[in-house]
């Protein structure tokens, strides 16, 4: 299947400094990016949608301002989480859909490893 | 606006046992039906698919799933669980022709050897 890759795999950092994620895919061509967060004991929840080469949509609540989101590229989209704040401690996880060499790689959502934000 | 429902958050089953993992979702339409397991400290994985015909799907490891549409469910089951399958399992819904995934919120599985 295809690969998302998501770096770094943990961070933590102090309150009020800004941390980039970044999420990569491998063997495809990432044409639709998603972020999730995920709270302890809970779901992943969408925050945005990002199509490269676009601006990002973002679903109802999420801060766009706070959590920016770049699609410059057909295989990486990057999350900035700015100003963060202990409240932003979570687990981030991207996926992607798009292009491969056989076709769309659509029909399922394939996933990051996911970082673990502690913001202190 | 869509939701899942999954009614177990924890599970402790001793091995062997048979498993059975509810979901239910909340959309009037046609959906994509998706269940997807997070083994610890790694990437969600995706166990089975359900798009269209026959409403019980094979997945991997041993897993099935059944859509009963009527009752807008797609449990989960396995006959017979193992240590390994010790994670965590979503049911996730997308629309059909969108790609925007809705989770449940999971259900942890211990397996007790």
């Amino acid at each position: 299947g295809a690969v998302v890759s998501q770096h770094p795999s943990w961070v933590i950092c102090k309150s009020g400094t800004s941390v980039k994620i970044e999420c990569r895919s491998l063997d495809f061509q990432a044409t639709t990016m998603f972020w999730y967060r995920q709270f302890p004991k809970q779901s992943l929840m969408l925050m945005a949608t990002s199509n490269e080469g676009s601006k990002a949509t973002y679903e109802q609540g999420v801060e766009k301002d706070k959590f920016l989101i770049n699609h410059a590229s057909l295989t990486l989209s990057t999350l900035t989480v700015t100003s963060a704040h202990p409240e932003d401690s979570s687990f981030y996880i991207c996926s992607a859909t798009g292009w491969g060499s056989q076709g769309p790689v659509n029909t399922e959502a394939f996933f990051g490893q996911g970082t673990r934000l502690t913001v202190v | 606006a869509q939701s899942v429902s999954q009614h177990n958050h924890h599970v402790i089953l001793s091995e062997a046992a048979s498993l059975e993992l509810g979901c239910n979702y909340s959309y009037g339409g046609t959906v994509n039906l998706f269940w997807y397991v997070q083994y610890p400290g790694q990437h969600l994985q995706l166990l089975l698919k359900y798009f269209s015909g026959d409403p019980l799907v094979k997945g991997i490891k041993g897993f099935e799933a059944e859509f009963i549409k009527s009752k807008f469910s797609f449990n989960l089951r396995k006959p017979s669980v193992q240590w390994s399958d010790t994670a965590e399992y979503f049911c996730a819904v997308n629309v059909a022709g969108t790609y925007k995934y809705i989770f449940g919120t999971g259900t942890r599985l211990k397996v007790l050897a």
